[in-house]
Parts: structure tokens; C-alpha cells; sequence
């Protein structure tokens, strides 16, 4: 069974701070890798992908990383601004069986001016 | 249209309702998937379909839940006798393949009074 962890449930911080969330996951045999970002009552928005082969990507302030041996994700997020805000959620599909996505319960990111 | 679409957006039902919540994916998406989010949590697999087959339903909590597809596009999940526990937001995705990148929709909050 496939479980994800993510590390702080919830962080505050003040603009302009550059900030690390923390992914672990208990099988390494991931297909790829995913971020989203959830704001309250809306849908997930994808942020980034990365596949199993790959050691990071990067879109804008953000940037991915990822250590399958060590069942480990970071989301590294520059310059944090107020319009950050939002619950960020970390998913991995299982190289073993179809493209369902196993979640973990997200970390709570609040910037305030 | 742009992205997955999903109606009704929020839907009261009182217990022992009968629910039809749709989902409508990004064109020529394959892969189809339903999660169930409860406050606070990550979202939680229901079922996949992959073209008009549903390939996956092991996620379903019940036999109340049926969930269809029959042209491959849009889809339908239906909770048959909802109960209490049935309150939480249902979320839609879509992959252009399997494995493939999630794109997810604004989700449905049900709740069973």
C-alpha cells in the first residue's frame, strides 16, 4: 500500500520567504510525481510533474525535486507572495498499476503581507 | 472546452436521495478518474475509466455507488440512498493517457442533510 506524507500540515510565513514542503512516500516504485495547489473550494490546479527518471523541475518561483530511492519530494517556492496561499498537495502514481493518483492531506501555506 | 468541467457545483440532497453528479473531461483525454475529498484531507480514489472502460472501481465505499461512461467522454457518478457519510466534495480528472498528467475539475460539494 502506497501512503504519502506531507510535512508541515500547515505553515505561515511572511512575504518574501523562501520556503521548502516536505513529500514522503513508503514505496519507492512511483511512476511520476505530482504537485498541485488546491485554493478553498476550488479544484486541484497541477503545478508540476516530474517522472521517476527525473531529478527536479522547475516552473517560475518553483522548483521540484525528487529522491525515489529515499521516497522523498520537496516543493521549493521563492519569494513567497500573499497570492501563494493555498493548500499544496503532493500525489504519486505506483509503477505497478494503473494511473490512479495516491494522495497525501497537503500542507496549509499562509502569506501574509 | 478548456478544462474538466463538473456540475452541479454544489448540490444539498436529504438523506436517503437518490445523486447524479457529471463530469465533463478535456477533450480526447483517455483516462477519467472520480476522488472523493473529505474537509481536511487529501482526495481519495473512487474509479477509473479508461475510454468507455471502467478499469477500476475498487475505490466505491459501497454498492450505492455506481459510476458510468458510456461514450467514453463524459461521465456520471451516481450515490443511490445517500447517507450522512456521504457528505465530501467529488472531484473529476482527466489524463491524456494513462499515467499520464492529472487535470482536475472544480468538484461537486454534496452535502447530505
Amino acid at each position: 500500500k502506497q501512503e504519502v506524507t506531507q510535512i508541515p500540515a500547515a505553515l505561515s510565513v511572511p512575504e518574501g520567504e523562501n520556503l521548502v514542503l516536505n513529500c514522503s512516500f513508503t514505496d519507492s516504485a512511483i511512476y511520476n510525481l505530482q504537485w498541485f495547489r488546491q485554493d478553498p473550494g476550488k479544484g486541484l490546479t497541477s503545478l508540476l510533474l516530474i517522472q521517476s527518471s527525473q531529478r527536479e523541475q522547475t516552473s517560475g518561483r518553483l522548483n521540484a525535486s525528487l529522491d525515489k530511492s529515499s521516497g522523498r519530494s520537496t516543493l521549493y517556492i521563492a519569494a513567497s507572495q500573499p497570492g501563494d496561499s493555498a493548500t499544496y498537495l503532493c500525489a504519486v502514481i505506483r509503477g505497478s498499476t494503473l494511473g490512479r493518483l495516491y494522495f497525501g492531506r497537503g500542507t496549509q501555506l499562509t502569506v501574509w503581507p | 472546452g478548456a478544462g474538466v468541467s463538473q456540475s452541479p457545483r454544489y448540490k444539498v440532497a436529504k438523506r436517503g436521495q437518490d445523486v447524479a453528479l457529471r463530469c465533463d473531461p478535456i477533450s480526447g483525454h483517455v483516462s477519467l478518474f472520480w476522488y472523493q475529498q473529505a474537509l481536511g484531507q487529501g482526495p481519495e480514489f473512487l474509479t477509473y475509466f479508461q475510454n468507455e472502460a471502467q478499469l477500476d472501481k475498487s475505490g466505491l465505499p459501497s454498492d450505492r455507488f455506481f459510476a458510468e461512461r458510456p461514450e467514453g467522454s463524459v461521465s456520471t457518478l451516481k450515490i443511490q440512498r445517500t447517507q450522512q457519510e456521504d457528505s465530501a466534495v467529488y472531484l473529476c480528472a482527466s489524463s491524456p493517457r494513462d499515467r499520464g498528467e492529472s487535470f482536475f475539475g472544480q468538484g461537486t460539494r454534496l452535502t447530505v442533510v
